[in-house]
C-alpha cells in the first residue's frame, strides 16, 4: 500500500502569509496526487487534482506542483476562509490514501 | 446542482450490522463511479470502498474486506454501504463521494454528501 506523509502537521500563520504544505508518497504516483481543505466542521473539498490542475472556482492564491514521490501545496497569500485543514491523496492506485492533514490555524 | 445526502448512521453496538445510504441527485448517477470515505472523530480521512458506475469493479479497504459490502441502485439514483462485524473504530462520519474520474487524474472525490455518524458502543 502507498503511504502519504504530509508535513507540517500543524501551522501557525498570519493573514497575507506564503504557505507550503509538503506531502510525500512512499512510491513513485507519477502525478496522481490531489489536495483537499477541509473547513472546521465542514465537508472536504477537492482543490487541486493530477498535482497542479485547479478546480474551477478555486482561487489562483492556490498552487499544486510536483511528480514522482514530492509535492508541494503552496497558498501565495493567506486569506481568512483559509486557515482549515488540507490533505493530499494519491490516485495511482487502490486503496486510495490521504496523507494525514496539515491544519492551518491563525498564529 | 449535484447533491448526494447520505443516510442510515446512528449508535450501534459492536457485532452488530447496520446500512448506509446516499441518494445522489443533480448529475447521472449511473454514469459515475462512487466511493465511501470515513473521517473518524477528530481525525483524517480515510478511504472505505469504491464501485463503478456499472457494478462490475469493487474494491476495499483493507479494514473493510469481509465485513463491508458496497453496492448502488442506478434505478433509484442511491449508493449503499452494507457494514458488518462493526468494531468500536469503525465509529465515524462516513462521507459518499462521487468519482471524478478521468485519464488525467483517476479517482479524485470530487463531490462530498454531509455525511451520517456511525457511532459504534457497547
Amino acid at each position: 500500500d502507498i503511504q502519504m506523509t504530509q508535513s507540517p502537521s500543524s501551522l501557525s500563520t498570519s493573514v497575507g502569509d506564503r504557505v507550503t504544505i509538503t506531502c510525500r508518497a512512499s512510491q513513485s504516483i507519477s502525478s496522481f496526487l490531489n489536495w483537499y481543505q477541509q473547513r472546521p466542521g465542514k465537508v472536504p473539498k477537492l482543490l487541486i487534482s493530477a498535482a497542479s490542475s485547479l478546480q474551477s472556482g478555486v482561487p489562483s492564491r492556490f498552487s499544486g506542483s510536483g511528480s514522482g514521490t514530492d509535492f508541494t501545496l503552496t497558498i501565495s497569500s493567506l486569506q481568512p476562509e483559509d486557515f482549515a485543514t488540507y490533505y493530499c491523496q494519491q490516485s495511482y492506485t487502490t486503496p486510495y490514501s490521504f496523507g494525514q492533514g496539515t491544519k492551518l490555524d491563525i498564529k | 446542482q449535484v447533491h448526494l445526502v447520505e443516510s442510515g448512521g446512528g449508535v450501534v453496538q459492536p457485532g452488530r450490522s447496520l446500512r448506509l445510504s446516499c441518494a445522489a441527485s443533480g448529475f447521472s448517477f449511473s454514469g459515475y463511479a462512487m466511493n465511501w470515505v470515513r473521517q473518524a472523530p477528530g481525525k483524517g480521512l480515510e478511504w472505505v470502498a469504491f464501485i463503478s458506475h456499472d457494478e462490475t469493479d469493487k474494491r476495499y479497504a483493507e479494514s473493510a474486506k469481509g465485513r463491508f459490502t458496497i453496492s448502488r441502485d442506478n434505478s433509484k439514483h442511491t449508493l449503499f454501504l452494507e457494514m458488518s462485524s462493526l468494531r468500536i473504530d469503525d465509529t465515524a462520519v462516513y462521507y459518499c463521494a462521487r468519482d471524478g474520474w478521468v485519464a488525467a487524474t483517476r479517482t479524485t472525490f470530487d463531490c462530498w454528501g454531509q455525511g451520517t455518524l456511525v457511532t459504534v458502543s457497547s
